[in-house]
């Protein structure tokens, strides 16, 4: 089974509107990272989430770790088409001999 | 442009045959970090490497092996391929391990075994 897991698969929203993807992990992790990823392009690091309960912005993408639950969140408001792409965690799980795991992804469109 | 770069960008082999994907990372990163992207299993963990030593292994075949040189470049060899190594390969640095600094991915090189 999946170390991490992110819901939803897909998302298609119409521009303007706020959304949510979640990161769940099965076991402790260490540290969360968001990454976006274009089809067929490289990972762009959008933000590194490392303590219980913090919180990080930018632009309009806010992310939030939720250590207890092991759990992140990634807002965005007001989406974009620049939004548009494969959102991507990963994180440094208990018993990952420090690798960083990837969840599969999130590939969000935008409708203008 | 995240500073890493990899080349070639594209490879068409045949099955059997052997490739070589290479890896230059950030100014400054020591640790290297090899991933395979493909449609079903998603981003899997290859290898790392750290100040030219081998730091951590993941879920690399045995025909795969890789290296980082003197200059901090990385390379990674593929043999004896087969048609499901068909793939995006990614190499990433960072200044240290994952715990405390961002991974920062190159473009990667897309491998067609045919």
């Amino acid at each position: 089974s999946q170390e991490l897991e992110q819901s939803p698969q897909s998302l298609i929203v119409q521009e303007g509107k706020n959304l949510t993807i979640n990161c769940t992990s099965s076991k402790t992790l260490y540290g969360l990272y968001w990454y976006k990823q274009k089809y067929g392009e490289g990972l762009i690091f959008l933000m590194m989430l490392q303590k219980g309960g913090e919180e990080k912005s930018h632009e309009k993408i806010t992310a939030k770790l939720d250590e207890k639950k092991q759990q992140s969140s990634l807002h965005i408001t007001a989406s974009q088409p620049s939004h548009a792409g494969i959102y991507l965690c990963g994180a440094v799980l208990v018993g990952s001999q420090g690798n960083l795991i990837f969840g599969k992804g999130t590939k969000l469109s935008v409708k203008p | 442009d995240s500073g890493v770069t990899q080349t070639p960008k594209h490879l068409i082999t045949a099955t059997g045959q052997r490739v070589t994907l290479r890896c230059s990372p950030r100014s400054g990163d020591l640790s290297v970090y090899w991933y395979q992207q493909s449609l079903d299993q998603g981003l899997q963990f290859l290898i790392q490497y750290y100040n030219g030593e081998e730091r951590a292994k993941g879920n690399i075949l045995e025909r795969f092996s890789a290296q980082q040189f003197p200059d901090l470049h990385s390379e990674l060899n593929l043999s004896s391929l087969e048609l499901g190594d068909s793939a995006l390969y990614f190499c990433a640095s960072s200044v240290s391990g994952p715990n405390n600094s961002p991974l920062h991915f190159g473009n990667g090189t897309r491998l067609t075994v045919t």
